[in-house]
C-alpha cells in the first residue's frame, strides 16, 4: 500500500502558467481533500470531494479547479498561476462514514515567480 | 463564522506534561480531531473525539466538551521527538467541510 501519493513533489512556475497537481490513493477512500499550507496559517481547505464525480468548494477555492473522475485520483488545477499561490499543497483522503482519520500525502511545494 | 482557536506556541520540559487547548466557533460537526506535523513533513492523525470526554492513546489523550465548545490534547512524558506542530480540526456534518486551527508549535526543552 502506497497510501496517498502526490505528483510532483516540487515545481517552479512563472506567473500565468498553468499546471495540474495529482493526488492518488489506494485505500478505496470516498473522501479526498486539497489543502494549502502557508506559514502561520495552518491548513486551509481549497476543494474537496465526497465521492467519485463530486467536488465542492472549500475555504479558499479561487484560482483553483478540481476533478475527481476516478475514485482513486483527485486533481488540482491552477489555470493561471499567481505569486500568491506559492505554497505547500497537501492532499488527504478519508474513508468517510464514521471514520474521521485523514491520511495525508507528502505534499507538493510550489513556487510561483 | 466557523473558526478554531489554538495558542500559537507552547513550551515545555522533557518528561513533563503539556496541554494544548482548542476552542471553536462552529455548530453541527461530527467531532474534534488532532494532527501532528513535524517540520517538513505531512500531518499525521493523532486522536479523535466524537463524544464528550477523554480519549486515551498511549502518551496522548484528547478531551472534548461540546457544551463549552472546547477541547484539548494532553501529551504526557514528553520526549524531544514530540517537538512539532499540533492542529485541531472539525468536519461539519452539513457539508463534510473540514476546518483546521492554525496550529500550536510545541517546543520541548531538555
Amino acid at each position: 500500500n502506497a497510501g496517498v501519493t502526490q505528483t510532483p513533489k516540487f515545481r517552479v512556475l512563472k506567473t500565468g502558467q498553468s499546471m495540474t497537481l495529482l493526488c492518488a490513493q489506494d485505500m478505496n477512500h470516498e473522501y479526498m481533500y486539497w489543502y494549502r499550507q502557508d506559514p502561520g496559517m495552518g491548513l486551509r481547505l481549497i476543494h474537496y470531494s465526497v465521492g467519485e464525480g463530486t467536488t465542492a468548494k472549500g475555504e479558499v477555492p479561487d484560482g483553483y479547479n478540481v476533478s475527481r473522475l476516478k475514485k482513486q485520483n483527485f486533481l488540482l488545477g491552477l489555470e493561471s498561476a499567481a505569486p500568491s499561490q506559492t505554497s505547500v499543497y497537501f492532499c488527504a483522503s478519508m474513508a468517510g462514514g464514521s471514520q474521521e482519520t485523514q491520511y495525508f500525502g507528502p505534499g507538493t511545494r510550489l513556487l510561483v515567480l | 463564522g466557523q473558526s478554531l482557536e489554538q495558542p500559537s506556541e507552547v513550551t515545555a520540559v522533557e518528561g513533563a506534561i503539556v496541554q494544548i487547548n482548542c476552542t471553536y466557533q462552529t455548530s453541527g460537526f461530527y467531532g474534534l480531531s488532532w494532527y501532528q506535523q513535524h517540520d517538513g513533513g505531512a500531518p499525521t492523525f493523532l486522536s479523535y473525539n466524537a463524544l464528550d470526554g477523554l480519549e486515551e492513546t498511549g502518551r496522548f489523550s484528547s478531551f472534548l466538551s461540546r457544551s463549552d465548545s472546547y477541547g484539548y490534547l494532553l501529551l504526557q512524558e514528553l520526549q524531544m521527538k514530540d517537538s512539532a506542530s499540533y492542529f485541531c480540526a472539525v468536519r461539519r456534518n452539513r457539508d463534510d467541510k473540514i476546518i483546521f486551527g492554525k496550529g500550536t508549535r510545541l517546543h520541548i526543552l531538555p
